[in-house]
């Protein structure tokens, strides 16, 4: 139990244009998501903390304007990185709490490639 | 402000071995921690938490030891097998559904 998927695993896109990667919790109801990213040899950083049907709560120095997140759904958030730049370029990762225990269960996560 | 740190970024240990994974955190808050296993490209995986009333959890082969006087939590895995290779992070929170911080990981090779 508790699987989390993300899609796409990979993508590719121009600088300027947007992206949309989606989180789902497959066998559970996650009232609360998170999304990370990750950069070559370092740690996962917390962007935001995402709550179904309110806002999502941005970490500081996170441009909450150029990454939306919605959760819109108890097994679905949504991260779209808005006029990507080849910086925004890095692992996007995705992560669901359940409501039976503390642990957090990760996507397989995204690598975005901007050009 | 790193509150979670990993100082080894790397360990080398024999297959049959116990490898021992270190952490140190700073903020007093924390109240449960956590340890992941991550491989590349791919998210992280759980796999043994302790609480901060507790000061050892074992499940199988990895248990995890906390002395909160030191801030000091560590990762035992015996015997290491090869499959244990991976990147290791320790993870911290200050309540049931708050958010986690993560250590900067330790990546573990676990050799023939």
């Amino acid at each position: 139990g508790a699987v989390v998927s993300q899609h796409p695993s990979w993508v590719i896109c121009k600088s300027g244009t947007s992206v949309k990667i989606e989180c789902r919790s497959l066998d559970f109801q996650a009232t609360t998501m998170f999304w990370y990213r990750q950069f070559p040899k370092q740690s996962l950083m917390l962007m935001a903390t995402s709550n179904e049907g309110s806002k999502a709560t941005y970490e500081q120095g996170v441009e909450k304007d150029k990454f939306l997140i919605n959760h819109a759904s108890l097994t679905l958030s949504t991260l779209t990185v808005t006029s990507a730049h080849p910086e925004d370029s890095s692992f996007y990762i995705c992560s669901a709490l359940t409501d039976l225990s503390y642990e957090q269960y990760f996507g397989p996560g995204t690598r975005l490639t901007v050009t | 402000d790193q509150q979670v740190k990993q100082n080894s970024p790397s360990l080398s240990v024999q297959e049959g071995r116990i490898s021992i994974l270190n952490c140190d955190y700073t903020n007093s808050m924390f109240d449960y921690f956590l340890w992941y296993k991550k491989y590349p490209a791919e998210g992280p995986t759980f796999l043994i938490s302790i609480s901060s009333i507790k000061d050892k959890n074992e499940d199988g082969r990895f248990t995890v030891f906390l002395n909160k006087s030191a801030k000091h939590l560590s990762l035992h895995i015996v015997p290491s097998q090869p499959g244990d290779s991976a990147v290791y992070f320790c993870a911290a929170n200050t309540g049931t559904a708050s958010k986690l911080t993560f250590g900067t990981g330790t990546r573990l090779q676990v050799t023939l």
